[in-house]
C-alpha cells in the first residue's frame, strides 16, 4: 500500500461545485502539503500544515481551503470550483527534521467544465 | 520571493550524459534537491545538495552547485530509457524561515530519450 494515499485519483466537475480532495499517510510524519501543478508552472503550494493544529497559506490558497482533520489526514477543498482550478493536485508528507525530503501522493487529476 | 528556473524540455540520446539546469534567485538557500516524477506518479526525492558543497556523486547522478552563479545542474550519466522523466530543482531556505521551512520548486525539465 502506499504510504500516502490520495482520493480520488480523477474527478470532472462542473463549474460552482464544491470539491473535497483527501489525503491520508501512514508514515507518521508531522508536516503535510497541498501542492498544484500545471504544465510549464512546476508545483505551486496552495496550504501546508506542520501539526494538527497548525494551517498555513502557501503561495496560491485563492479559492482553495483546507482542514487537518488528524495527524495523518489533510483534506484540500474547492469550494465553488471554476475552470482555471483544473490542474493536477499533490498531497504531500515530511518530517520536521528532514523538512526537504518530502513524500508525495499519486496526484489526483481535477478537471472543472 | 524565491524563484527557481529550469529549461522545460532536454532531449538526449541513450547512452549519453544528460545534463538538467537550475537557477536560483535566493542567496540563503541552504539545501538544493532534485526530485523525479515518472509518468502517471507523483514526485521522488533524487538527491540533495548542502550549500556548503559544490559537487555530489551518487552512482549515475552527480550534482553540481555555484553558489556564486546561483546555478546547481544534474548529470546524469549512461542515460537509459528509465531515466524519461520530468525533473525538478528545489530550493529550501532555513535562515530566513527557521522552524517554517518549506521548498520552492522549479517547473521541471521534461527529459525524453531518444533510442
Amino acid at each position: 500500500d502506499a504510504d500516502v494515499t490520495q482520493t480520488p485519483r480523477n474527478r470532472i466537475t462542473k463549474t460552482g461545485k464544491r470539491i473535497m480532495l483527501e489525503c491520508s499517510q501512514t508514515k507518521g510524519h508531522d508536516r503535510m502539503y497541498w501542492y498544484r501543478q500545471d504544465p510549464g508552472l512546476g508545483l505551486r503550494l496552495i496550504y501546508y500544515s506542520f501539526d494538527v493544529k497548525d494551517i498555513n497559506k502557501g503561495e496560491i490558497s485563492d479559492g482553495y481551503s483546507v482542514s487537518r482533520q488528524a495527524q495523518a489526514k489533510f483534506s484540500l477543498s474547492l469550494e465553488s470550483a471554476i475552470p482555471n482550478q483544473t490542474a493536477l493536485y499533490f498531497c504531500a508528507t515530511s518530517d520536521r527534521r528532514r523538512p526537504g525530503e518530502l513524500f508525495f501522493g499519486e496526484g489526483s487529476r481535477l478537471t472543472v467544465l | 520571493g524565491e524563484d527557481v528556473e529550469q529549461s522545460l524540455f532536454l532531449s538526449v540520446r541513450e547512452g549519453d550524459s544528460s545534463v538538467i539546469n537550475c537557477t536560483y534567485t535566493d542567496s540563503s538557500s541552504t539545501y538544493l534537491y532534485w526530485y523525479k516524477q515518472e509518468p502517471g506518479a507523483g514526485l521522488q526525492l533524487l538527491t540533495y545538495i548542502f550549500s556548503n558543497m559544490d559537487m555530489k556523486q551518487d552512482q549515475r547522478l552527480t550534482v553540481l552547485l555555484n553558489k556564486k552563479d546561483k546555478h546547481l545542474s544534474l548529470r546524469i550519466a549512461d542515460t537509459q530509457t528509465g531515466d524519461s522523466a520530468i525533473y525538478f530543482c528545489a530550493e529550501r531556505d532555513d535562515l530566513s524561515n527557521f522552524g517554517n521551512e518549506k521548498l520552492t520548486f522549479g517547473t521541471g525539465t521534461r527529459l525524453t530519450i531518444i533510442p
